[in-house]
């Protein structure tokens, strides 16, 4: 399809295991955005890309977390050491342009920590 | 406290109602503002943008009210499709950084 594609849909690790997420923007979309959401709560930041650079790295919550984006289109999350709190779903988004407050989201990734 | 706090709810409401949900945000240099939806278990979409001087979308309506930091979205003519949680979300960089609320949830019943 043309939408934003996130691979797991579902992911069930244990404590302690290293997580890969990734997100295939639409097409053309220069800006990538990675958000988690809990239950009860709205999106939450973590990290913006325009092309291949981190433009806003500032929602990551810790040094456990980390995102690349090496040609500027897929983008992998990765989370070392995982922890039961980040039990959450992880939304990759893409836009177009960068000011328009139009974000695509994917159906997300729901990371379950054991 | 929150950046973009928001009623949970739920609203409860019969098909046909009218509903309003409330934001508030607490970053006054914020400079766009939107409503977007979210289904049951389904990723977020933009349902509208939020302007100054109000504006309209059918049966939605919002409104900014900047002095007072507060956001609204009525709902007029309430459908089952409705049904879905409403996020407040406000943009403060220079890019489409968009900071959510938590949600109103909307429950339309026959």
């Amino acid at each position: 399809g043309a939408g934003v594609s996130q691979t797991p849909s579902n992911k069930v690790t244990e404590k302690g295991k290293y997580v890969e997420l990734r997100c295939d923007p639409i097409s053309g979309h220069t800006a990538l955005y990675w958000y988690r959401q809990s239950l009860g709560q709205g999106p939450e930041f973590l990290i913006y890309f325009q092309g291949t650079g981190a433009a806003d790295d500032s929602g990551l919550p810790n040094d456990r977390f980390f995102a690349v984006r090496p040609e500027g289109s897929v983008s992998t999350l990765k989370i070392q050491r995982t922890e039961r709190g980040d039990s959450a779903m992880y939304l990759c988004a893409s836009s177009l342009t960068t000011n328009t407050g139009e974000l695509f989201f994917g159906e997300g990734s729901r990371l379950t920590v054991l | 406290r929150k950046e973009v706090e928001q009623d949970p709810g739920p609203f409860n409401v019969p098909e046909g109602a009218t509903v309003a949900f409330n934001c508030t945000y607490s970053n006054s240099a914020s400079q766009s503002f939107f409503w977007y939806r979210q289904d049951c278990r389904k990723e977020p979409k933009l349902l509208m943008s939020v302007y100054s001087s109000g504006n309209e979308d059918g049966r939605f309506t919002a409104q900014l009210n900047r002095a007072s930091q507060y956001i609204s979205l009525l709902i007029r003519d309430s459908k089952l499709s409705d049904s879905a949680t409403y996020l407040c979300v406000v943009i403060s960089g220079g890019y489409n950084k968009l900071i959510f609320g938590a949600g109103t949830r909307l429950a339309v019943h026959p």
